[in-house]
């Protein structure tokens, strides 16, 4: 299994302000994914963090808006930018160690006012 | 496109055995997932079925068939702690490990 820290667990910004939400992982993975979760919905994937090259975004998100990094394979991060309330959800990074499990970080609760 | 069904909420009793259908139409399939999410927490891993048929782990057991479409989540011995949002997730492509996942169905067990 994999130990996924993920921070800050929540916070509350200004809308216009961008949040920068950091994942750790204890070993180093392939694969690494954001998603978002809206108020009473499921998950939904925002992007696939690539090691060494550009995100990969699903339709309905883009890289202006949620730019990720991932500098080498034990660690990632999203930025929400240019936040409005619309943002408002949690954000959670997920690891895939092989063919059969994924793990989910503890997520990090956004709030914009 | 994709499409991952589940039931929105169910009820049952402290003790009973409950039955999560979920039904799926997707591009691909490579493997089905379920996982448990408490109110304000991450999802955490209960089942993986790639093949059909029943993969049992304890209380919680998995169902699939792939040619129906169909998995089915069953929680025996229900306890209260049980109470929490159930998701249906299903991996679409080979060699591909993103998740398409279900709304949801949040389970309450009552005494």
């Amino acid at each position: 299994s994999a130990v996924i820290s993920q921070k800050p667990s929540r916070d509350i910004c200004q809308r216009g302000t961008s949040l920068t939400i950091q994942c750790q992982v204890d070993s180093q993975v392939t694969m690494m994914f954001w998603y978002r979760q809206q108020p009473g919905q499921s998950l939904t994937l925002i992007a696939t963090a690539n090691q060494g090259s550009e995100a990969t975004y699903e339709s309905g998100f883009v890289i202006d808006k949620f730019p990720i990094s991932r500098p080498n394979l034990t660690f990632s991060t999203l930025t929400v930018s240019n936040m409005s309330p619309e943002d408002s959800s949690i954000y959670l990074c997920s690891v895939s160690t092989g063919n059969t499990e994924a793990f989910f970080g503890q997520g990090t609760r956004l709030t914009v006012v | 496109g994709q499409n991952i069904d589940q039931p929105t909420e169910m009820t049952a009793t402290e003790g009973a055995i409950v039955q999560i259908n979920c039904t799926y139409q997707t591009s691909g399939f490579n493997g089905l997932f379920w996982y448990q999410q408490h109110a304000g927490e991450a999802p955490t891993f209960l089942s993986y079925n790639v093949l059909d048929g029943l993969e049992e782990k304890g209380r919680f057991s998995s169902f699939l068939s792939r040619s129906k479409g169909y998995s089915y989540l069953l929680l025996k011995e229900l306890q209260m702690k049980d109470s929490a949002s159930y998701l249906c997730a299903v991996r679409t492509g080979a060699g591909s490990y993103q998740l398409t996942f279900g709304k949801g169905t949040k389970l309450s067990v009552i005494p």
